[in-house]
């Protein structure tokens, strides 16, 4: 099947520093990528929504100055976290479909941000 | 409201044991269902598609009731290894494809 490959997987940052998340389909062209928060013990969260060529679409309460996401190919998303704080620590994943609605969402590892 | 609810457990059953799992959506123009495992820290991977006419795969069936907008997963002959979150997941047409998850179901198969 189709792969996602995100990185890195695992990141530690000073409070106030900024991180940022690759997410890159390797197979296949991602219009869309979508971008996921998980809380503990909580469902995935949609963030945003990241086409190709133009600005990013955030879900309700989602701060696009904090969270800055970049989709310059069909292949690249970037999610960037400035300036974390620690209620910013949580798992991040991205997501890419294919062209049909139906079709199976292709997910990347997951980073897990801890923000110290 | 949540537009996916499911029952978070934990589900504790026996090695062997059949297990089910429901879920209920809130969007009546969901049109795509799916049921997804995941493992602890880990992304979520597809388990199976969920149709109207219902589906099987080997010990897992999966069931939607578009009606009373309902879904299930059940799981037979459990193994240790099923041990993990299962989430219910569905797609809406007014959502521009993004997947809407519930919160899972936390399933633990003992020896």
């Amino acid at each position: 099947g189709a792969v996602v490959s995100q990185h890195p997987s695992r990141v530690i940052c000073k409070s106030g520093t900024s991180v940022k998340i690759e997410c890159r389909s390797l197979d296949f062209q991602a219009t869309t990528m979508f971008w996921y928060r998980q809380f503990p013990k909580q469902s995935l969260m949609l963030m945003a929504t990241s086409n190709e060529g133009s600005k990013a679409t955030y879900e309700q309460g989602v701060e696009k100055d904090k969270f800055l996401i970049n989709h310059a190919s069909l292949t690249l998303s970037t999610l960037t976290v400035t300036s974390a704080h620690p209620e910013d620590s949580s798992f991040y994943i991205c997501s890419a479909h294919g062209t049909a609605q139906n079709t199976e969402a292709f997910f990347g590892q997951g980073t897990r941000l801890t923000v110290v | 409201r949540k537009e996916v609810e499911q029952d978070p457990g934990p589900f504790n059953v026996p090695e062997g044991a059949t297990v089910a799992f429901n879920c209920t959506y809130s969007n009546s123009a969901s049109q795509s269902f799916f049921w997804y495992r995941q493992d602890c820290r880990k992304e979520p991977k597809l388990l199976m598609s969920v149709y109207s006419s219902g589906n099987e795969d080997g010990r897992f069936t999966a069931q939607l009731n578009r009606a009373s907008q309902y879904i299930s997963l059940l799981i037979r002959d459990s193994k240790l290894s099923d041990s993990a979150t299962y989430l219910c997941v569905v797609i809406s047409s007014n959502s521009g494809y993004a997947l809407n998850f519930g919160k899972g179901t936390s399933l633990l198969v003992t020896p």
